[in-house]
């Protein structure tokens, strides 16, 4: 079974640039998920998907991120713009559903200069 | 105060000892809880899944709750270099968002 795929795994961009980080998760799985790890931390949801209505998107800071899954399967999630702070690896997860074991990629690892 | 809450360590021990990690949460909705383990510059990798109160063994892991102190707890014995990592504990209420903690590092030194 193919894991969580995450594109790109490294990033480099300017400080008010924009990105897009891409995830497909596991086939089958309902519940995507978007996380934001800084160096030393804990992951911490940004949003949260079931099928591809948003179930929690109350740490996502709306005025600079957004994230949309197409069809309920692939999802984007973009900065715009990006400020120095947003340096950290963007994780994606998925789910059969809520309240079963999530599975993570690899992580896209974001730098703001 | 976070909802999950763990020591960040480092914690160092010698190959072969066992590694005790312990979390802490406060929401009494959890039902559900992980630990991943996570290398530098990769993704957590899940390691236990547990519902509810009690324990469960996995080889060298084992992973209690107790729900009654609001307390999870990763055993790892016979612990090799290869452990060396950060260990992310995870709590989920039953339709809810998944929380971490964040991370306990280990170190298992030769």
């Amino acid at each position: 079974e193919a894991g969580v795929a995450q594109s790109p795994r490294y990033k480099i961009i300017e400080k008010r640039q924009s990105v897009a980080f891409w995830c497909n998760p596991i086939s089958g799985h309902a519940t995507l998920y978007w996380y934001q790890q800084i160096l030393g931390q804990g992951p911490k949801l940004l949003i949260q998907f079931q099928n591809n209505g948003v179930v929690d998107d109350s740490q996502l800071p709306k005025d600079r991120f957004s994230a949309e899954r197409l069809k309920g399967v692939d999802s984007t999630l973009k900065i715009q713009p990006a400020k120095l702070e947003d340096s950290a690896v963007y994780l994606c997860a998925s789910s059969k559903l809520t309240g079963t074991e999530a599975f993570f990629g690899q992580g896209t690892r974001l730098t703001v200069v | 105060q976070k909802e999950v809450e763990q020591d960040p360590g480092p914690l160092s021990v010698p190959e072969g000892a066992i590694v005790s990690l312990n979390c802490t949460y406060s929401n009494s909705a959890f039902q559900y809880f992980m630990w991943y383990r996570q290398y530098s510059r990769k993704g957590p990798e899940l390691l236990m899944y547990t519902y509810s109160s009690g324990n469960k063994e996995d080889g060298r892991f084992t992973a209690q709750v107790d729900k009654s102190s609001k307390y999870i707890s990763l055993f790892i014995r016979d612990s090799q270099p290869s452990d060396s990592a950060t260990y992310l504990c995870a709590s989920i209420a039953a339709g809810n968002k998944l929380t971490f903690g964040g991370g306990t590092r280990v170190l298992v030194k030769p």
